[in-house]
């Protein structure tokens, strides 16, 4: 079965600096990878997905993730934060033909002025 | 237009009573889910139907039925509800396990409280 981990449960950064919020996963067939994030008390919005091609994908706000096949990572980055990025961030995976996400544990990530 | 639509919002209700969630997507899609959020943020699914036709079944307790009138619906019935079912459930949608469209829309939640 497949599983995914964030390796980090919360994550403070100053506004402006750059950001990553680390995924690995685990399984043994193809997978999609997507990213979420989850505004305070809202529902899940996609951030970004990979579905193949290029490993480099750019999302929304100006995030972007790298998939990383030999490492089973799938990092997500920002350059410059901003307050508004405050938000839980959840990286998910689905087995190619599958129907569930399978989510990761979350990452709160919390932007200081 | 809300894509991915849940009533009610927020539902408190007192152990032992049986509520419902409705949930509605006008996306198209054909795949419907409900995921589990527990206190800690962990998301879990519980239920996929796939047009109108039971897929995805989490070992969830029997209290819990899902029920799928048409694929643009799927609501949530929790019969005798217990302290442990307090979490935010949320509906989703999919159009299926297809190459290019394989990501979930979600809706806003429904945040549940038993007391």
């Amino acid at each position: 079965a497949q599983s995914v981990t964030q390796l980090d449960s919360q994550v403070p950064v100053f506004e402006e600096a750059p950001v990553e919020l680390r995924c690995n996963y685990s399984s043994s067939v193809s997978v999609y990878l997507f990213w979420y994030v989850q505004y305070p008390n809202q529902g899940l919005q996609l951030l970004l997905k990979y579905l193949s091609g290029s490993t480099l994908v750019k999302g929304i706000n100006g995030f972007e993730a790298e998939f990383n096949k030999s490492q089973t990572s799938f990092h997500l980055r920002k350059p410059s934060v901003h307050i508004s990025d405050t938000a839980e961030y959840f990286c998910a995976v689905r087995i190619q033909g599958a129907q569930k996400l399978v989510f990761g544990q979350g990452t709160r990530l919390t932007i200081n002025p | 237009d809300t894509a991915v639509s849940q009533t009610p919002k927020y539902l408190v209700t007192q152990m032992g009573n049986d509520k419902s969630i409705k949930c509605e997507q006008n996306l198209g899609h054909d795949t419907m889910y409900w995921y589990k959020q527990d206190s800690k943020k962990f998301l879990k699914i519980m239920f996929s139907y796939n047009n109108k036709e039971l897929i995805i079944n989490e070992t969830v307790p029997n209290r819990f039925s899902p029920k799928s009138p048409d694929k643009a619906h799927l609501n949530l019935h929790i019969n005798s509800l217990e302290l442990g079912d307090s979490a935010v459930y949320f509906c989703a949608s999919s159009q299926g396990a297809g190459v290019k469209n394989t990501e979930a829309f979600f809706g806003q939640g429904t945040r549940l409280t038993v007391v």
